[in-house]
């Protein structure tokens, strides 16, 4: 099964960019991840789905500050102008043979 | 607009059991594989189980095997997570989520989220 990794903390300053990264274990180097949100005390929430070619498929309502790319065994969120209200728990979700997985998750604090 | 709405959470002592169900709807909810998972507190999210359209494939977290049984009713547009067995470290909330696909193919992750129901296993 795949294994996802992510940095466990990110952080960038009001009005920046910001660019996190989750990487797919060897084998699942062509595979699709999504990136979810998670606000404080909130729920999930879907951004963006990242195929290996770099195309990204963002929910409804997901701000254009928000945008994902792709190399190699790599899927990128990339954040621009970054808000407050940015500050939030980010996951990403692959699949693999037959089982689901989450990376551990960033949790991105806004300076 | 997709709504997932879970429902069926609580109090359950260890060993007990307890249904979960999610209600579908603004989607044709028989075209799409849909997935439960978990979060326990403070923690991140953790995969259940998934289930496809036509409940031919089933695919559950090893840890889980056994005890947790995911089901669907498509006449109902409803998902169901029967739990056996509960154990404290269940303790979680339990969201329902629908697999992400296009006009090509469908991709295992999701792209829609329930509001989540806890379950809280305790004596």
């Amino acid at each position: 099964q795949p294994v996802v990794t992510q940095s466990p903390s990110a952080s960038a300053s009001l009005g920046a960019s910001v660019k996190l990264t989750c990487t797919l274990s060897s084998g699942y180097s062509s595979d699709a991840i999504a990136w979810h949100q998670q606000l404080p005390e909130q729920g999930p929430r879907y951004l963006m789905r990242v195929n290996s070619d770099g195309r990204h498929t963002k929910g409804d309502g997901i701000p254009d500050r928000f945008s994902g790319s792709s190399s190699g065994a790599e899927r990128y969120l990339i954040i621009s102008r970054l808000q407050s209200g940015d500050e939030a728990d980010y996951y990403c979700q692959a699949w693999g043979t037959d089982t689901g997985v989450f990376g551990g998750g960033t949790k991105l604090t806004v300076l | 607009e997709v709504h997932l709405v879970e429902s069926g959470g609580g109090l359950v002592k260890p060993g007990g059991s307890l249904r979960l169900s999610c209600a579908a709807s603004g989607f044709t909810f028989s075209n799409y594989a849909v997935n439960w998972v978990r979060q326990a507190p403070g923690q991140g999210l953790e995969w259940v189980a998934s289930i496809n359209s036509v409940s031919t494939a089933i695919y559950y977290a090893d840890s889980l095997k056994g005890r947790f049984t995911i089901s669907r009713d498509n006449a109902k547009n409803s998902l169901y997570l029967q739990m056996n067995s509960l154990r404290a470290e269940d303790t979680a909330v339990y969201y329902c989520a629908r697999e992400s696909c296009d006009n090509i193919r469908c991709y295992g992750v999701d792209d829609h989220w329930g509001q989540g129901t806890l379950v809280t296993v305790s004596s």
